[in-house]
């Protein structure tokens, strides 16, 4: 049972863009959400999260976009940068417990 | 400081074989959790600790799997009777209490021939 479905699974984005990796969810147990930024051959680091009684949270070029009616959730990486090149996984948890989402590889072009 | 670290880094075994993988969390930190990453995935639950016991084991996926963590700190996933279908990178997080974040190891990854 997929709870947490990520899309697209693959995105190129040309450097100085905007790069948009969404998720959706089905148990309305969930209570966080956090987006988490994977290297190769390195353990996820989280990068921002958000509770569900926020619609918006913004740290630097990093902005997560929720709707709780709809139950979903998106990640936006603005002026996009080669260094942004790296696996995204969102997130959500419930009890403690996260559930990840099948990850999106963003790939940033100079 | 440090941050969560795994050793080994890699493990190859035979099929039918038993490892270890030992997880040390963050300094102060009582929480615990392992998970498993299978390649192209995201990672998946195997089972979390709150101090010196298992608060939710519920992920582990059949009984060759089992972990400990005897003095609230290191944790040791146990796999017995390897599959190659255990092929995958072991995370290991740990969290302060009552607090969001989970900090990630770099995990092992364990290759089952």
């Amino acid at each position: 049972q997929q709870q947490v479905k990520q899309s697209p699974q693959s995105l190129i984005v040309q450097k100085g863009g905007i790069s948009i990796i969404n998720c959706a969810y089905e148990n309305t147990a969930f209570d966080y959400f956090p987006w988490y930024q994977q290297f190769p051959g390195k353990g996820p680091a989280l990068l921002i999260a958000i509770r569900p009684d926020v619609s918006e949270k913004k740290e630097g070029r990093f902005t997560i976009s929720f709707n709780k009616s709809a139950k979903q959730f998106s990640l936006h990486i603005m002026d996009s940068q080669p260094g942004d090149s790296a696996t995204y996984f969102c997130a959500a948890r419930k009890v403690q417990k996260l559930v990840f989402g099948q990850g999106t590889r963003l790939t940033i072009n100079p | 400081g440090a941050g969560v670290s795994q050793t080994p880094s890699n493990k190859v075994t035979e099929k039918g074989k038993y490892v270890e993988l030992r997880c040390d969390p963050i300094s102060g930190h009582t929480a615990l959790y392992w998970y498993r990453q299978s390649l192209g995935q995201g990672p998946e639950f195997l089972i979390y600790f709150q101090g010196t016991g298992a608060a939710d084991d519920s992920g582990l996926p059949n009984d060759r799997f089992f972990a400990v963590r005897p003095e609230g700190s290191v944790s040791t996933l146990k796999i017995q009777r390897t599959e190659r279908g255990d092929s995958a990178v072991y995370l290991c997080a740990s969290s302060l209490a009552n607090t969001d974040t989970q900090y990630f190891g770099p995990g092992t990854r364990l290759t089952v021939l």
